[in-house]
């Protein structure tokens, strides 16, 4: 059963900084990974959506790369500003239609 | 402006009680999705449907039940059987025709036991 870790857990950093999120799966043959936002008390937002046979996917600030053989994404977030706190959640789609969460990033960033 | 609606924000159960969460989609997607967010966990797959009439249970489908007769509603009922229902409730829908679309996601239900 495919399974997915996100780390670090939690994350703290003055505003500005340029910062990366990790999330790792343990089984390769995925659709697509998705990469959401969850505020507090709300559901997700989408942020970027990376096709199997694609290495990253770019929105604004944002950057994610997806290494799938090696079974790993990273969010990259430039620049960041107070209104990017949020949790972080990375999701992978496989084969049979289904999605796999992990637990998530909680991001704090301090003014 | 399409999409995913859950209702009520906030609800609770008495014991014994069964409780009944809507969750409507104008997205005319093909896939509902229920899932359960607790503190410091990921998101657990309750139930999933593909297409009107079929759904499969994920993997915490004990003490909860599902229909989907209209492909817009995929409700969700807590039944008594379920012994630890308070968390945060989220339904998802996405299309399955096209592989590579995004999942979306209502604002969830709360619920908590009086």
């Amino acid at each position: 059963k495919q399974e997915v870790t996100q780390i670090p857990a939690a994350l703290s950093v003055p505003e500005g900084e340029n910062l990366v999120l990790n999330c790792s799966f343990t089984d390769s043959a995925i659709y697509n990974l998705q990469w959401f936002r969850q505020d507090p008390g709300k559901g997700l937002t989408s942020l970027l959506l990376i096709q199997s046979s694609q290495r990253e996917q770019t929105s604004g600030r944002l950057n994610a790369s997806l290494d799938k053989s090696s079974g790993r994404s990273t969010l990259y977030i430039a620049a960041s500003q107070p209104g990017d706190s949020a949790t972080y959640l990375c999701a992978v789609k496989d084969t049979g239609n289904q999605f796999y969460f992990g637990t998530g990033t909680s991001l704090t960033v301090i003014p | 402006d399409g999409g995913i609606t859950q209702s009520p924000k906030y609800l609770f159960r008495k014991e014994g009680q069964n409780v009944t969460l809507s969750c409507e989609q104008n997205l005319n997607h093909d896939a509902m999705y229920w899932y359960r967010q607790d503190p410091g966990q990921g998101l657990r797959l309750i139930y999933y449907s593909q297409i009107v009439n079929d759904f499969q249970k994920g993997d915490i489908a004990e003490g909860y039940s599902v229909s989907r007769e209209k492909k817009e509603s995929f409700p969700l009922t807590v039944t008594s059987a379920q012994k630890n229902p308070t968390a945060f409730y989220l339904c998802a829908s996405s299309i399955l025709t096209v592989l590579n679309q995004p999942q979306h996601f209502g604002d969830g239900t709360r619920l908590s036991i009086l």
